[in-house]
């Protein structure tokens, strides 16, 4: 399969614990997107890298959030000290880093905090 | 900042019948998007138009950016039970990002 993957696809946590996911993008492309979907929502942009290089970060991405690209090809987005208002479907995207460039999407990780 | 609305929220229709949604945004777009997402999947990505007043067409879903590049349309001609799901538009944002629209969720009677 040579599409985006991340995983786990679901995670049930308490509140307070911490959480990793991970994505793998699609190995030729460059940047890698993180959003977050709420019920009923479109996804809100969270953060992009280029490489390895955290280009942007959004605002509602708080200092509990840390995403990382060590090597330029996976990502993990981590959520310290979780909080009920977290459960959402994160959803890592990757393109070529072309203009214009589409965006291909993973099949999302579903958290549930408690 | 940047938004993207969609209308209607909610669309039911009868097998066959056809269905539109519509997108606008608060500022001029270089592109505009369409993504599918099935209840349960992922956002797959449908079409990319670039220019003013472009039309494209994909057997029964038929595109269209509007000249002002501000808005799009999504037209499904004769729905099928296969179309059901959330068609969301999405712009580019000022860097990369995308803003997504808020969704039009789409159900289909057989």
């Amino acid at each position: 399969d040579t599409g985006v993957s991340q995983d786990p696809r679901h995670k049930i946590t308490k509140r307070g614990q911490n959480v990793t996911f991970r994505c793998d993008p699609i190995s030729e492309h460059n940047r890698l997107y993180w959003y977050r979907q709420t019920l009923g929502q479109g996804p809100e942009f969270l953060t992009y890298f280029q490489n390895e290089a955290q280009l942007e970060k959004s605002r509602l991405l708080s200092d509990r959030f840390s995403a990382e690209r060590p090597k330029g090809s996976f990502s993990t987005l981590e959520i310290q000290r979780t909080e009920q208002g977290d459960s959402a479907m994160y959803l890592c995207a990757s393109s070529r880093g072309a203009d214009l460039e589409t965006q291909y999407f993973g099949p999302g990780t579903r958290l549930l905090v408690l | 900042g940047q938004q993207v609305m969609q209308i209607p929220q909610y669309q039911h229709v009868q097998e066959g019948e056809d269905f539109t949604t519509y997108c606008n945004s608060s500022t001029t777009l270089s592109n505009i998007q369409w993504y599918k997402q099935r209840p349960g999947g992922h956002p797959v990505f449908l079409i990319q138009l670039v220019k003013s007043g472009e039309v494209k067409k994909q057997k029964r879903l038929t595109f269209q950016f509007g000249e002002a590049k501000k808005n799009s349309s999504l037209h499904i001609t004769a729905t099928q039970t296969t179309d059901v799901g959330t068609y969301f538009c999405a712009g580019p944002g000022n860097t990369d990002k995308l803003i997504f629209g808020t969704g039009t969720r789409l159900q289909v009677f057989p």
